[in-house]
């Protein structure tokens, strides 16, 4: 029963590289999204979509970009790396209503040197 | 304002004991609320959904004041295993259709 996964659990960037961090659900959920979670602090909205072909901005989109082309993959795509992109990053899936539980992956740690 | 405020803590109890959290939150529209748990460096889990006439699971009871925009969470009874960070979720459900959490609130149970 994997539910959200996601990919790696654990990188390294240097200043200026770019990576894709993967996020797939096998729950058939419309609603995904991406939040980060900076030390002690709660998630920030970075992107969400509600179905296959529909993304929007969540409060910290910047310098972030996602695309939804199959209901299960969710891809966060990081351009030019910074450090303050140095988080921990969830992905996370719900059913239509959006209104229900959320689902999240196990997250993906992710520092910028 | 932040959209959902939450005092982050930590709060020390002792095992056995009775703790309560508040959590505000600033638009009128919000629909759907939650409380998840989250434990150190693992991912959010839903605790429970809170109903506008209150409910209760096991050891757990939430509420909600519209009124005042604020919910709670009463925890009885704690034991070691509550030590966590508790996070309020509300979902306007309108326009910008995710869920807003809160920044969480420490619980630390001592033996």
């Amino acid at each position: 029963n994997a539910g959200v996964t996601q990919t790696p659990k654990f990188r390294i960037l240097k200043i200026g590289q770019s990576m894709t961090l993967q996020c797939a659900q096998d729950m058939n959920h419309n609603y995904m999204y991406w939040y980060r979670q900076d030390p002690g602090m709660g998630l920030k909205l970075i992107y969400y979509s509600v179905g296959a072909g529909i993304t929007d901005k969540g409060e910290v989109p910047n310098g972030y970009n996602v695309s939804r082309s199959t209901t299960e993959d969710f891809p966060l795509r990081l351009e030019l790396a910074a450090p303050s992109q140095t988080s921990v990053y969830f992905c996370a899936s719900s059913g239509r209503q959006g209104n229900t539980e959320a689902f999240f992956g196990q997250g993906t740690r992710l520092t910028v040197v | 304002r932040k959209e959902v405020e939450q005092d982050p803590g930590p709060f020390n109890v002792p095992e056995g004991a009775t703790v309560a959290f508040n959590c505000t939150y600033s638009n009128s529209a919000s629909q759907s609320f939650f409380w998840y748990r989250q434990d150190c460096r693992k991912e959010p889990k839903l605790l429970m959904s809170v109903y506008s006439s209150g409910n209760e699971d096991g050891r757990f009871t939430a509420q909600l004041n519209r009124a005042s925009q604020y919910i709670s969470l009463l925890i009885r009874d704690s034991k070691l295993s509550d030590s966590a960070t508790y996070l309020c979720v509300v979902n306007v459900n309108t326009g910008r259709r995710a869920l807003t959490f809160g920044s969480g609130t420490r619980l630390q149970v001592q033996p």
